[in-house]
C-alpha cells in the first residue's frame, strides 16, 4: 500500500492561505489522492481528490507534483471553521484497493 | 436523503456485555466501512464490505463481527465488550463502479461507546 507522510500539526492566521503538504513517494500510477478533514467532534468529510493534474473545488485546491510523489492541499483563505485534522489518502487501485486507510493526518490550528 | 445514519449516538456497556451498532445508508452505495477512533487518535478500519453478502477484515477486526445482508445496512457487533473497545465508531459508505475508482466516502455522525 502507498504510505503517506504529513506534518503532525500546522498553524495559520485567519484569512491567510494555508498549504498542507503530503508525501506519498510509493504511490502507483493508478492511485488517486483523496483529502478528507475532520472537524472537532464530527466524522470526517470529503474535501477533494485528484489523479495527475491540479484540481479545484469550492472548498480547496489540490496541487499534485509532476512525479506524483507529493501533493499539497491549499486553503485559499483560512477561516476558524477550517481548524481540523486533514488526512491525505492514496486510494490504491490494486486488489486491496477497497480498504481506505487513514493515517494520523495534520492538525491545523487557525489563529484569529 | 438522510445519508449515513448511525444509532445509537451514545452507549455505556459493562464489561462482557454485547451490543450491535447500527448503520444504514440511503444512497445505494455498494461500499461500506466501519472505523473506530480512540481519544486523540486517528481512524482505524475495523471491517469493510464491497457489497451485500461480502465482508472483509480491516486493520483492527478482533473483538468485532459484521454482516451485510442488504445494500443499505451494515451492523457492527461487539460480543464481549472490553474497556479497550471504548471509542467513537464511525460508519461510512461510498460507491465504486466498474472503473473501480473509489468515490468519496460519506460518514455518519458516530457512536460514542464507553465500556466500564
Amino acid at each position: 500500500d502507498a504510505k503517506t507522510t504529513q506534518p503532525n500539526s500546522m498553524e495559520s492566521n485567519e484569512e491567510e492561505p494555508v498549504h498542507l503538504p503530503c508525501n506519498h513517494s510509493t504511490i502507483s500510477g493508478t492511485d488517486y489522492i483523496h483529502w478528507y478533514r475532520q472537524l472537532p467532534s464530527q466524522g470526517p468529510e470529503y474535501v477533494i481528490h485528484g489523479l495527475t493534474s491540479n484540481v479545484n473545488n469550492r472548498m480547496a485546491s489540490l496541487a499534485i507534483a509532476e512525479d506524483r510523489k507529493s501533493s499539497t492541499l491549499i486553503l485559499h483563505r483560512a477561516t476558524l471553521r477550517d481548524a481540523a485534522v486533514y488526512y491525505c489518502i492514496p486510494t490504491w487501485m490494486k486488489t486491496s484497493y477497497d480498504k481506505v486507510i487513514f493515517g494520523p493526518g495534520t492538525s491545523l490550528s487557525v489563529i484569529p | 436523503n438522510a445519508g449515513v445514519t448511525q444509532t445509537p449516538k451514545f452507549r455505556i456497556l459493562k464489561i462482557g456485555q454485547s451490543m450491535t451498532l447500527q448503520c444504514t445508508q440511503d444512497m445505494n452505495h455498494n461500499y461500506m466501512y466501519w472505523y473506530r477512533q480512540d481519544p486523540g487518535m486517528g481512524l482505524k478500519l475495523i471491517y469493510y464490505s464491497v457489497g451485500a453478502g461480502i465482508t472483509d477484515k480491516g486493520e483492527v477486526p478482533n473483538g468485532y463481527n459484521v454482516s451485510r445482508s442488504t445494500t443499505e445496512d451494515f451492523p457492527l457487533r461487539l460480543e464481549l465488550a472490553a474497556p479497550s473497545q471504548t471509542s467513537v465508531y464511525f460508519c461510512a459508505s461510498s460507491y465504486s463502479g466498474r472503473d473501480r475508482v473509489v468515490k468519496p466516502l460519506h460518514f455518519g455522525n458516530g457512536t460514542r461507546l464507553t465500556v466500564t
